[in-house]
């Protein structure tokens, strides 16, 4: 079974940078697309990027100019970094599978955690 | 970007009824490149339908998709007490960005 887990700062100052790792366990993080969604408390998901294992990426591009993804197959883990941080970037983010290379919704889901941007 | 509008906002049914969630899409959805999710509260969102009517790994036979271009519908014949929470819609048929509905919450009556 699939598992994935988020790890990092709970609390973030503004203009800061958001930095979350993901480690999959229970499956090789290979031959697959991994995302970012991100839901500020009391609203809907956004999603904001995803990362290939061979290390191609696509982000939102309303968020393009901040955020980066990466994979790290040794550690079966990927990243995101978010630079410029406001309060609205408080939120949960969760990283999750990308279901197949044709099918792009989120089959495995972390359990979470909340980014709080405060001072 | 494709913009996803679910309804209603809210449905309050009774364990047993029918529940019918709709999805109505900006543009036409490709290939029928939509999912649903539900999520429940302080949980991530599981999926449950994915190329608009395909049953994800799990997910009871009382749910079912249905739908093509602009227009989706996710139907759960007789709701079961589990059944309640938040369900989202998400689009995946164009370039990115992958979009989502703003949600719909069914409430037990």
């Amino acid at each position: 079974q699939v598992q994935l887990q988020e790890s990092g700062p709970g609390l973030v100052k503004p203009s800061e940078t958001l930095s979350l790792t993901c480690t999959v366990s229970g499956g090789s993080i290979s031959h697959y697309y991994w995302s970012w969604i991100r839901q500020p408390p009391g609203k809907g998901l956004e999603w904001l990027g995803y990362v290939i294992y061979s290390g191609s990426t696509n982000y939102s591009p309303s968020l393009k100019s901040r955020v980066t993804i990466s994979v790290d197959t040794s550690k079966n883990q990927f990243s995101l970094n978010m630079t410029s941080v406001t309060a609205a970037d408080t939120a949960v983010y969760y990283c999750a599978r990308v279901k197949s290379a044709w099918h792009h919704c989120f089959d495995y889901w972390g359990q979470g955690t909340l980014v709080t941007v405060s001072s | 970007e494709i913009v996803l509008t679910q309804s209603p906002g809210t449905l309050s049914l009774s364990p047993g009824e029918r529940a019918t969630l709709s999805c109505r899409a900006s543009q036409r959805i490709s290939s029928s490149y939509l999912a649903w999710y539900q999520q429940k509260p302080g949980q991530a969102p599981r999926l449950l339908i994915f190329g608009a009517s395909n049953r994800a790994t799990g997910t009871p036979d009382r749910f079912s998709g249905s739908g093509s271009g602009t227009d989706f519908t996710l139907t759960i014949s007789r709701l079961e007490p589990e059944d309640f929470g938040t369900y989202y819609c998400q689009q995946y048929g164009s370039s990115p960005p992958y979009t989502f509905g703003q949600g719909t919450k069914l409430e037990i009556k």
